[in-house]
């Protein structure tokens, strides 16, 4: 079945470095790639999307591109700030049965 | 209106209560979601409505009914439910079932079986 393969946590970062966290995904079918952040204590935020090969999804300074080649979708940022602590999930979205699947999650701590 | 409102935001009930959870969004989305999550793990699926019918039950045991009433409203029903069901309960929403659109989650109910 399809599947989502993400790096582990917790990832540990001081403010303004560099974050990337790994996604791989199954390359059955040509899904649409999801991130999505969770703050402590709340639900799910869509975070940004892909729907195709090479797009690039960005928003509040993350940024994430669709390879096909590599089947990844891996989530970047340039500085993280202490407010970007939180778990982050990879999730395809394939068009049979149009259901996300969720990858394990990683969590990140941003130290000041 | 860009969200999902679920209520309440926390419950606690006995394993012989009955109680329903309640969900709201008013973006004329037309598939609706019940997922579970427990502490530190992804979000699992329970549920799918699709234009107001049942369209994928994961296997969910009978203590937990869902019910769609209308294109805004999914309701999940709690009866007889064990400790082990303690979790958070999200409520999402998207556009229909193809695969371009993301899910809009509300803030969850926090249920404590007790």
């Amino acid at each position: 079945g399809n599947s989502v393969t993400q790096m582990e946590g917790p990832v540990t970062l001081s403010e303004e470095a560099f974050l990337t966290i790994n996604c791989t995904y199954t390359a059955t079918g040509y899904p649409s790639l999801f991130w999505y952040v969770q703050y402590p204590g709340e639900g799910l935020q869509l975070l940004l999307k892909a729907t195709k090969a090479d797009d690039k999804g960005s928003n509040k300074g993350f940024e994430a591109t669709y390879r096909k080649e590599t089947t990844s979708f891996h989530l970047e940022k340039g500085s993280v700030q202490v407010s970007d602590s939180a778990v982050y999930f990879c999730a395809p979205r394939y068009n049979q049965g149009g259901k996300l699947i969720f990858g394990q999650g990683t969590e990140l701590s941003v130290k000041p | 209106d860009t969200e999902v409102t679920q209520t309440p935001k926390h419950l606690v009930m006995g394993m012989t209560n009955k109680k329903s959870l309640k969900c709201e969004q008013h973006m004329g989305h037309r598939a609706m979601y019940w997922y579970k999550q427990k502490a530190k793990k992804p979000p699992e699926l329970m549920f799918v409505y699709s234009y107001e019918k049942l369209s994928i039950n994961e296997s969910v045991p009978s203590r937990f009914s869902p019910e769609c009433p209308n294109s805004s409203l999914l309701n999940l029903h709690l009866h007889a439910l064990q400790p082990e069901d303690s979790a958070l309960y999200l409520c999402a929403s998207s556009q229909d079932e193809s695969r371009d659109y993301g899910y809009t989650f509300g803030s969850g109910t926090r249920l404590t079986v007790v």
